[in-house]
């Protein structure tokens, strides 16, 4: 079966514009999560959707946000971009919730602000 | 910031040999899950080890789970140059609100 996507691969932007990510997760899977990674941070945790509802958020202002769709697929969005918003965003699903089971990742979204 | 650390940050070994990889973390989990990550793609997982359990194998992957201590290993044995990539631990938190804490990993080169 067709593995998570995410759209756009790569993208530009300049400070103070906004952005909006999408994830399609694998399907019958519910749960989609979110995850910014830089050089000097590693990985971290933004948040995670399940049946719609966001049920857990990481250590981001709220210029970060996102949301689910009933058909699983998600968006993210990043207002105000700041230089330091670069990154590369992985998204990824599960059948359930955060707690059980393997993550399945995308190949990610990479992001420059300039 | 981080909650978990890989250590160490960087190994390079030839091919045929093992590497041995340490992950800590600061809160208590119900699961920790160990990825690989290929340069700037996307993560894949390799395995999953319980609080409850101490050792898991597979294939050429060892884990041991040492929640005293909120350590754990990952050894890769008889390594390969296709092992070149990064390496994640990823711990569920326990309690109500779930979150996932990654380290920054280890990258691993394997030299043929």
């Amino acid at each position: 079966k067709a593995g998570v996507t995410q759209t756009p691969r790569y993208l530009i932007k300049t400070r103070g514009q906004q952005v909006t990510l999408s994830c399609s997760p694998i399907s019958g899977h519910r749960s989609v999560s979110w995850y910014q990674q830089t050089p000097g941070q590693g990985l971290q945790f933004l948040f995670e959707y399940f049946s719609e509802t966001q049920r857990n958020k990481g250590n981001f202002p709220g210029r970060f946000s996102g949301r689910q769709f009933s058909n699983s697929r998600s968006e993210m969005n990043v207002s105000t971009l700041e230089l330091g918003d670069s990154a590369l965003y992985l998204c990824a699903s599960r059948r359930r919730e955060i707690s059980t089971g393997e993550l399945f990742f995308g190949e990610g979204s990479r992001l420059t602000v300039l | 910031s981080q909650q978990g650390e890989e250590d160490p940050q960087a190994l390079s070994i030839q091919e045929g040999e093992n590497a041995t990889m340490n992950c800590s973390y600061k809160t208590s989990i119900n699961n920790l899950q160990w990825y690989r990550q290929n340069s700037g793609r996307g993560l894949v997982h390799l395995i999953l080890i319980r609080s409850n359990e101490r050792e898991k194998h597979s294939g050429r992957l060892r884990v041991t789970l040492d929640t005293s201590k909120k350590s754990s290993s990952l050894l890769i044995t008889a390594s390969r140059a296709a092992d070149t990539a990064s390496y994640f631990c990823v711990g569920i938190s326990q309690g109500g609100s779930e979150k996932l804490v990654f380290g920054k990993g280890t990258k691993l080169t394997v030299n043929p």
